[in-house]
C-alpha cells in the first residue's frame, strides 16, 4: 500500500491567498484526520471524518478553515484567507478500527508557509 | 489540563547508551489506549506501539521496550544500545474510549539526539 498521500509537500503563499491541502487516505480506512503541528502548540487535531462524514471539528481554529471529504479516497483542508499564523505542518492520518484496536497512519505532511 | 506529559524536552546520549523517554498521562476513562510515535528529521510520523489500558504487560521489540504502569499513569519507552538512526522526536499519545477512541492527544514530544 502507498500509505497516506498528501499534496503538496510544501506550500508557500502570501497572506490573504486561499490554500488547499489534499489528502488521500489508505484504501479501506474509514477514518480520516487532519492535524496541525506548530512549535507553540505541538500536534493538535483539527477535524476528523468517519465514512466521509465530519464527526468532530471542534479543533478547527476559525471560520477561515474548512475541510471536506467528498469520497472515501480524498479529502481537502482549505484556508481562506490565509494568515502568517497559519504557518505550520499539516498532517493527514487515516485509520481502520477493527474491534478494540486501531492505529492512525500519518501522511508525510504539508509544510505551509504564509508570508 | 494536559492529558499527556512528556517532561523531557530534549535528551542527548552517546551511541550505544540506553535511554528512557518518560510519558505520564491523565484520564478518567477506565478504557483507553496509549501510543508512541517517532518523528525523524524527515518529518513523517511513524507508529511504534499501541497499548490498551487492560494490558499492563511490558513489551519488547528489538532494541525498543515499553513499560506501562497504571499505578503511576506512566508509559515509558526505553531504547537499548541507542543508534544514530534513533535520533528523532518521540511522541506519546492517549486515546480515550469515551471520546470515541478516535482523538489522539499528543504530548509535546521529546527530542532525542544520539551522538556518534
Amino acid at each position: 500500500d502507498a500509505g497516506v498521500i498528501q499534496s503538496p509537500r510544501h506550500e508557500v503563499t502570501e497572506m490573504g491567498q486561499e490554500v488547499t491541502l489534499r489528502c488521500k487516505p489508505i484504501s479501506g480506512h474509514d477514518y480520516l484526520f487532519w492535524y496541525r503541528q506548530t512549535m507553540m502548540r505541538g500536534l493538535e487535531l483539527l477535524i476528523y471524518f468517519n465514512n466521509n462524514v465530519p464527526i468532530d471539528d471542534s479543533g478547527m481554529p476559525e471560520d477561515r478553515f474548512s475541510a471536506k471529504m467528498p469520497n472515501a479516497s480524498f479529502s481537502t483542508l482549505k484556508i481562506q484567507p490565509s494568515e502568517p499564523r497559519d504557518s505550520a505542518v499539516y498532517f493527514c492520518a487515516s485509520s481502520f478500527i477493527i474491534g478494540p484496536t486501531y492505529e492512525q497512519y500519518f501522511g508525510p505532511g504539508t509544510r505551509l508557509t504564509v508570508t | 489540563a494536559q492529558k499527556v506529559t512528556q517532561a523531557q524536552t530534549e535528551i542527548s546520549v552517546v551511541e550505544k547508551e540506553d535511554v528512557t523517554l518518560d510519558c505520564v498521562y491523565e484520564t478518567r476513562d477506565t478504557t483507553y489506549y496509549l501510543f508512541w510515535y517517532k518523528q525523524p528529521p524527515s518529518g513523517e510520523l511513524v507508529f511504534l506501539i499501541r497499548r490498551n489500558s487492560f494490558d499492563e504487560q511490558n513489551e519488547i521489540s528489538g532494541r525498543y521496550s515499553w513499560n506501562f504502569q497504571k499505578s503511576t499513569s506512566s508509559f515509558n519507552f526505553t531504547i537499548t544500545a541507542s543508534q544514530v538512526v534513533d535520533s528523532a522526536v518521540y511522541f506519546c499519545a492517549l486515546s480515550e474510549v469515551q471520546a470515541g477512541a478516535n482523538n489522539l492527544f499528543f504530548g509535546t514530544g521529546t527530542r532525542l539526539t544520539v551522538i556518534p
